[in-house]
């Protein structure tokens, strides 16, 4: 079964910088693109950006371009997400998902189909 | 952006009821609508892409129809582990863009 395994809960204070890790197994890494998606407390579902597993070409959601990278490193099968400046709107629950998208450019034939746990970042001072 | 709307924003209904969920787009996005259920405190799981296709080893019970700017998450007899929030997600154009959840109880 497909796994992906999300790095624990971080605290930080405004205008610092988070890095959530996403290890994946048991598929095929560079076959697929790994999405990031946040849910803020007791909100909706936002999606943040997507980066090919084969190629690392990275999109990013316009709100956070600029303070975000997402990294994909094939020899562990690990994608990343560093957020930076961090705002106390920035609290949520972050998840990675498995993407269909193995190419970097946009493919409208696409779903998230496994997740991992969630990783709770939390901005306060 | 595309926009995503989900009607009802909550919906109360007993094990046993046929539901049905609803989804509107802000434009057409022909059949890309995926829908993914969320239990508290857990990751979203999909259960249907592409507007009617069930993902492997999700019961039957649910269904999903739909084209152009409507589409419709059917569930056709409750079932206790069904109560959840449902989100539709369109990946027609980036970004993909999710509906605001529809909470059964």
């Amino acid at each position: 079964q497909v796994q992906l395994v999300q790095s624990g809960g971080e605290v930080k204070k405004p205008g610092a910088s988070v890095k959530v890790s996403c290890k994946a197994s048991r598929y095929t890494f560079t076959s697929y693109g790994i999405s990031w998606v946040r849910q803020a407390p007791g909100q909706g579902l936002e999606w943040l950006g997507s980066i090919s597993g084969y190629n690392g070409k990275t999109k990013y959601a316009q709100q956070i371009q600029g303070r975000v990278t997402m990294t994909a490193d094939t020899s562990t099968t690990t994608a990343s997400l560093e957020l930076r400046s961090l705002r106390s709107d920035d609290t949520a629950v972050y998840y990675c998902a498995r993407d269909q998208d193995a190419s970097g450019t946009y493919s409208n034939v696409n779903y998230f189909d496994y997740w991992g746990q969630g990783t709770l970042v939390t901005v306060s001072s | 952006d595309i926009q995503m709307t989900q009607s009802p924003s909550s919906l109360s209904a007993s094990v046993g009821d046929r539901v049905s969920i609803t989804c509107r787009a802000s434009q057409s996005i022909n059949t890309y609508l995926n829908w993914y259920q969320q239990e508290p405190g857990k990751a979203p799981k999909l259960l249907i892409y592409a507007a009617s296709n069930l993902l492997s080893g999700v019961p039957s019970r649910f269904s999903g129809s739909g084209s152009g700017a409507d589409f419709t998450l059917t569930i056709s007899s409750l079932q206790p582990e069904d109560f959840a929030t449902y989100y539709c997600q369109q990946t027609y154009s980036s970004p993909p863009t999710f509906g605001g959840g529809t909470r059964l109880e």
